[in-house]
């Protein structure tokens, strides 16, 4: 069946370390990339994407890293912040038809930073 | 903020019944995608609209069914609601291309008693 598995479904880390979710996708065909940030009552907040043309792409504080031929995307989140403690889902953009598409989400990953 | 509004925050319903949930995508967005968020499912893509018309479904029950309207906002229509209808609705809009960032709104808690 479809998936885009995360490999923890925890994580803590201690504030102002460095900190690193993965996610298995298993489309290959899939060519567009999206993390969420899903904090407690709200909506999955986007954080970063990328397209399958790029291996790598950063933003502030984070990065993405594509690796096509395992099938394999992981976020950094560079010195942590107790407001970084959320669920974070990876999410794989799937064409059904010309002009369709959807989100196929990982299971999550709860992300925990310590003080 | 993600500029998606949705509406209402919070519904308690009894099982059996209909609910509407509504949502209004972002400025200039064409595209509506609806999503159920369950403990046990997940986020499950449900059915997407692109202005006006329906162009994808997902794991939508046939109790389900949802429309755009002219002015893009877009509605989600629950009958005949059981218990395991209970969870996070969520809509998401896009501009509408096939690599176009989805942006979430705050969702929707149903709670069928």
């Amino acid at each position: 069946g479809e998936s885009v598995g995360l490999h923890l479904p925890t994580l803590s880390v201690q504030e102002g370390d460095n900190s690193i979710i993965n996610c298995a996708y298993s489309n290959s065909a899939s060519d567009y990339f999206i993390w969420y940030k899903q904090e407690s009552g709200k909506g999955p907040q986007f954080i970063i994407d990328i397209r399958s043309n790029m291996d790598k792409r950063q933003g502030q504080r984070v990065t993405v890293l594509l690796n096509k031929t395992v099938k394999h995307l992981s976020l950094q989140i560079a010195a942590t912040q107790p407001g970084d403690s959320a669920v974070y889902f990876c999410a794989e953009n799937r064409r059904i038809i010309q002009g369709a598409q959807k989100l196929v989400f990982g299971q999550g990953t709860r992300l925990t930073i310590n003080p | 903020d993600s500029g998606v509004t949705q509406t209402p925050k919070h519904l308690i319903t009894a099982t059996g019944q209909r609910v509407t949930l509504r949502c209004s995508p972002r400025s200039g967005d064409l595209s509506v995608y609806w999503y159920q968020q369950s403990l046990d499912q997940g986020l499950q893509f449900l059915i997407q609209y692109y202005n006006g018309e329906e162009r994808a479904k997902g794991n939508i029950l046939e109790r389900f069914s949802a429309q755009q309207f002219p002015d893009l906002h877009s509605e989600l229509n629950l009958s005949s609601l059981e218990l395991g209808d209970s969870a996070l609705y969520f809509c998401a809009s896009s501009v509408g291309g096939p690599q176009e960032t989805q942006y979430f709104g705050p969702g929707t808690r149903l709670l069928v008693l």
